[in-house]
């Protein structure tokens, strides 16, 4: 049964546009949702995260949104530049002992074309 | 700061075969945590720490083992490899979210590991 899942496998967006990526949870006890970039051959680094109390939070060119009616997020990337194609991984985290047990979604491939 | 480092990048290894994949980090960082990530798919925890001598399971535990006796290093260990186990592993290390208010884990490069 998997709690956090990404629908689109990727998605192809035009550099100076918006991008949006999605994200969909079943779980509603998660404390926080991360968001985190992927490049080949490398480990995931963190992008931005939400609290589950607050419905945006916004870092420079990322914002992410949360629908907890919806048990939805979303991540817009604004204005997307060539350097953002990657894989996304959209994660949820429930805190235990003070450590973050993440549960991820499958990621979607974003691809910036010039 | 090298952040959280993974030896070796890749292994092949034959099934009933054990290694021990190598995890250290350098940022003083109590938490520390072992995924695996199969393609197509995201990552799944497989064990964490909360500390020297505090180990507990993730979501698949199952034909694995982990140790932490320092605050730097937290090896994970194969006994019996099998094909399933065919996997990249990411090793992870975090603040305190209580005492820092930071809530992202540190991701080190991975270790592609084939089980044939």
């Amino acid at each position: 049964d998997q709690q956090v899942k990404q629908n689109s496998p990727s998605l192809s967006v035009q550099e100076g546009r918006i991008s949006i990526l999605n994200c969909d949870y079943t779980n509603s006890m998660f404390d926080y949702f991360l968001w985190y970039k992927k490049y080949p051959a490398e480990g995931p680094t963190f992008l931005i995260s939400i609290s589950s109390i607050k419905d945006k939070n916004e870092d420079g060119r990322f914002t992410v949104f949360l629908n907890k009616s919806a048990k939805h997020l979303s991540l817009h990337i604004v204005p997307s530049q060539p350097g953002d194609s990657a894989v996304y991984f959209c994660a949820a985290s429930r805190v235990i002992q003070g450590a973050q047990k993440l549960v991820f979604g499958q990621g979607t491939r974003l691809t910036i074309n010039p | 700061n090298a952040g959280v480092t993974q030896t070796p990048k890749f292994r092949i290894l034959k099934i009933g075969q054990s290694m021990t994949l190598q995890c250290t980090q350098d940022m003083n960082h109590n938490y520390m945590y072992w995924y695996r990530q199969d393609p197509g798919m995201g990552l799944k925890l497989i064990y964490y720490s909360v500390g020297a001598g505090i180990t507990d399971k993730g979501e698949v535990p199952n034909g694995y083992n982990v140790s932490r006796s320092t605050t730097e290093d937290f090896p994970l260990r194969l006994e019996l490899a099998a094909p399933s186990q065919t996997s990249v592993y990411f090793c992870a290390s975090s603040y305190s979210l209580r005492t820092s208010g930071r809530n992202e884990q540190f991701f080190g490069p991975g270790t592609r590991l084939t089980v044939l």
